[in-house]
């Protein structure tokens, strides 16, 4: 069965620092892996997704993610954070297949940020 | 670009009735809606796969008519939780597939329920 694992529950970084969030998936093949973020209280906005191609992906926000099959890991990246990034940080995988599917997400990372 | 409406945002009800909650597809069609549930710090479970005109699948565990769903249309999907009891507070949130923009779903901005 597919999985998503976000080892971290809570990451504190300060202000201008860099930061990279862990996740590791489980799938028989690649599969379509995404990124949301979660402000308190609301639904979730979609930072970038992998389907294939360029491993290195550019999202919204100045985020980025590295995908490696190697490591069957797809970590998020920024290499300064503001104020206004805390939040919480879902990643999800989803088969590769096109049409509707279902995601399955991660535990969630709930991103602090220090002034 | 697609937007999804969840209706409403917050309700709370009395233990017993029934809380209907909208979700919409503003800009585009969806022939696929999601609903998905999340306790307090807890990850997104999903509840159900709502298609338009014809049954939703629940996943192992849902009560399927404890929550009650309809998609009668390429725009709408209501989730219904009937005889609504205090465990059944918690957040949900739908997604819909925006066909032709790309596989990742949009969410609506999420209903918090609370039974008292």
């Amino acid at each position: 069965a597919q999985s998503a694992t976000q080892p971290d529950i809570h990451i504190t970084v300060s202000e201008g620092a860099s930061l990279e969030l862990r996740c590791n998936y489980s799938y028989g093949a690649t599969p379509y892996l995404f990124w949301y973020v979660q402000s308190p209280g609301q639904g979730l906005q979609l930072l970038l997704k992998y389907f294939s191609g360029d491993t290195l992906v550019q999202g919204i926000k100045g985020f980025e993610a590295e995908f490696k099959r190697s490591q069957s890991s797809f970590n998020l990246r920024k290499p300064s954070v503001h104020w206004s990034d805390a939040a919480e940080y879902f990643c999800a995988v989803g088969p590769p297949l096109q049409g509707a599917q279902k995601l399955v997400f991660g535990q969630g990372t709930r991103l602090t940020i220090n002034p | 670009g697609a937007v999804v409406s969840q209706h409403p945002s917050r309700v709370i009800c009395k233990s017993g009735t029934s809380v209907k909650i909208e979700c919409r597809s503003l800009d585009f069609q969806a022939t696929t809606m999601f609903w998905y549930r999340q306790f307090p710090k807890q990850s997104l479970m999903l509840m159900a796969t709502s298609n338009e005109g014809s049954k939703a699948t629940y996943e192992q565990g849902v009560e399927k008519d404890k929550f009650l769903i309809n998609h009668a249309s390429l725009t709408l999907s209501t989730l219904t939780v009937t005889s609504a009891h205090p465990e059944d507070s918690s957040f949900y949130i739908c997604s819909a597939e925006a066909t032709g923009v790309g596989y990742g779903y949009t969410f609506g901005s999420g209903t918090r329920l609370t039974v008292v």
